[in-house]
């Protein structure tokens, strides 16, 4: 069974740019978290996107936005980029049943210049 | 109180020891709990999942899990230079506020010593 996948794995871009990620889970999963990782803040949950819909959302501003499409892809969208923004955007599929293992996808490494 | 706290590190044992990591996390409806191992550049890897109170024991991982006193653990026997990375703890349960979410510790960096 192949892995989650995101693309791309490298991106670089400039302060007011915006972003867009994505993220294809495990076959059969219905949930894709998305998370931000940073030296300095650790693993930080952005949201969760199950059947399409938002079912859990991090403290994280506006800026930052995600979807899901029926085939259970999503994509997470950063828009007017900040410094603070460059980080390892990670995705993690999961069947969506509570309490399920997450697995992680190898990650999006975002600079912005 | 921080939701998930890990033991801080770096942690450094010799070649060949016995590793302890260890997790204590403020929600007590968390009913799975894993663990996962990050190198240094790459994702984190889901090594262990432990759902009931006790030991689980995978090859040369233990996890210990008490639920009364919001505690996992992992036990890392004869360590390798090879498991030098950074360990995650994430209990996942129904938080306060939603549902269902995976809350990650600050995580404890492990070096095996040749």
């Amino acid at each position: 069974k192949a892995g989650v996948t995101q693309t791309p794995r490298y991106l670089i871009k400039t302060r007011g740019q915006q972003v867009t990620l994505s993220c294809s889970p495990i076959s059969g999963h219905r949930s894709v978290s998305w998370y931000q990782q940073t030296p300095g803040q650790g693993l930080q949950f952005l949201f969760e996107y199950f059947s399409e819909t938002q079912r859990n959302k991090g403290n994280f501003p506006g800026r930052f936005s995600g979807r899901q499409f029926s085939n259970s892809r999503s994509e997470m969208n950063v828009s007017t980029l900040e410094l603070g923004d460059s980080a390892l955007y990670l995705c993690a599929s999961s069947s969506g049943n509570p309490g399920n293992e997450q697995f992680f996808g190898p990650g999006t490494r975002l600079t912005v210049l | 109180q921080k939701e998930v706290e890990q033991n801080s590190g770096p942690l450094s044992v010799p070649e060949g020891a016995i590793a302890s990591l260890n997790c204590t996390y403020s929600d007590r409806v968390s009913q799975s709990f894993f663990w996962y191992r990050q190198y240094s550049g790459k994702s984190p890897e889901l090594i262990m999942s432990i759902y009931s109170n006790g030991d689980k024991e995978d090859g040369r991982f233990t996890a210990q899990l008490n639920k009364a006193s919001q505690y996992v653990s992992l036990l890392i026997r004869d360590s390798q230079p090879s498991d030098s990375a950074t360990y995650l703890c994430a209990p996942r349960g129904v938080m306060k506020t939603s549902y269902d979410k995976v809350i990650f510790g600050p995580g404890t960096s492990l070096s095996v010593i040749p």
